[in-house]
């Protein structure tokens, strides 16, 4: 596709259920990133796949958190028996080429909204 | 890690007014980039601009690496330019600033 696309674009689940968010990279890119905004913050880095390579997986909050991404593109977020706190908004955004590259720019998708009552 | 620091954090202007915002950071980078987060929450690519000078129309940013900070110009303001700017560095995974809130004033 033209674009980074995500699904679901709001996501509203109760306090210990499962839920998975789906990213769809930039065709061709082989990097993708995970990121999670909470609500009027910066955003905070969770995951990070390159191609063929070992995630980079230093940013999960708890071990709760795993994602994975089948054939070098689309990824998907999961997130088990979620806690209120979880709430935020899950951004993805890819790159043609990944660190160190000297050239990663990173373009992102619209986001899902989760929310944890 | 990597600290990045934006400033101001907010910023309230008439519209027409200029302004910069900076971005500081802490330790060597090879990306930086500048976006927009429109009032819908989407990320919108300002420049990626690891060191030099930019332009693009109204918006213009420069980069001086060996001193550790960017800035971001936006001349003659317009409404739409209200949201929140942020600036993000890597020499891998991208960290954030908390960013800067404009507000642009009819």
């Amino acid at each position: 596709g033209a674009g980074v696309s995500q699904s679901p674009s709001n996501k509203v689940t109760e306090k210990g259920k499962d839920v998975e968010l789906r990213c769809d990279p930039i065709s061709g890119h082989t990097a993708l990133y995970w990121y999670r905004q909470s609500l009027g913050q910066g955003l905070e880095f969770l995951i990070y796949f390159q191609g063929n390579s070992a995630p980079d997986k230093s940013g999960l909050p708890s071990d709760r958190f795993s994602a994975e991404r089948t054939g070098g593109s689309v990824s998907t977020l999961t997130i088990q028996r979620t806690q209120q706190e979880d709430s935020a908004v899950y951004l993805c955004a890819s790159s043609l080429v990944g660190p160190p590259s000297d050239y990663n720019e990173q373009f992102f998708g619209p986001g899902t909204r989760l929310t944890v009552l | 890690g990597i600290q990045v620091e934006q400033s101001p954090p907010d910023l309230i202007l008439q519209e027409g007014a200029n302004s910069t915002l900076r971005c500081n950071f802490s330790d060597s980078v090879n990306n930086l980039q500048w976006f927009h987060q429109n009032p819908w929450g989407q990320l919108i690519n300002l420049f990626y601009i690891p060191s030099g000078t930019k332009q693009n129309g109204r918006l213009s940013a420069t980069t001086v690496a060996t001193e550790r900070y960017s800035l971001l110009y936006i001349s003659s303001s317009q409404t739409t330019d209200s949201g929140v700017y942020f600036c993000a560095v890597s020499p891998g995974d991208m960290r954030f600033g908390a960013g800067t809130r404009l507000t642009v004033k009819p």
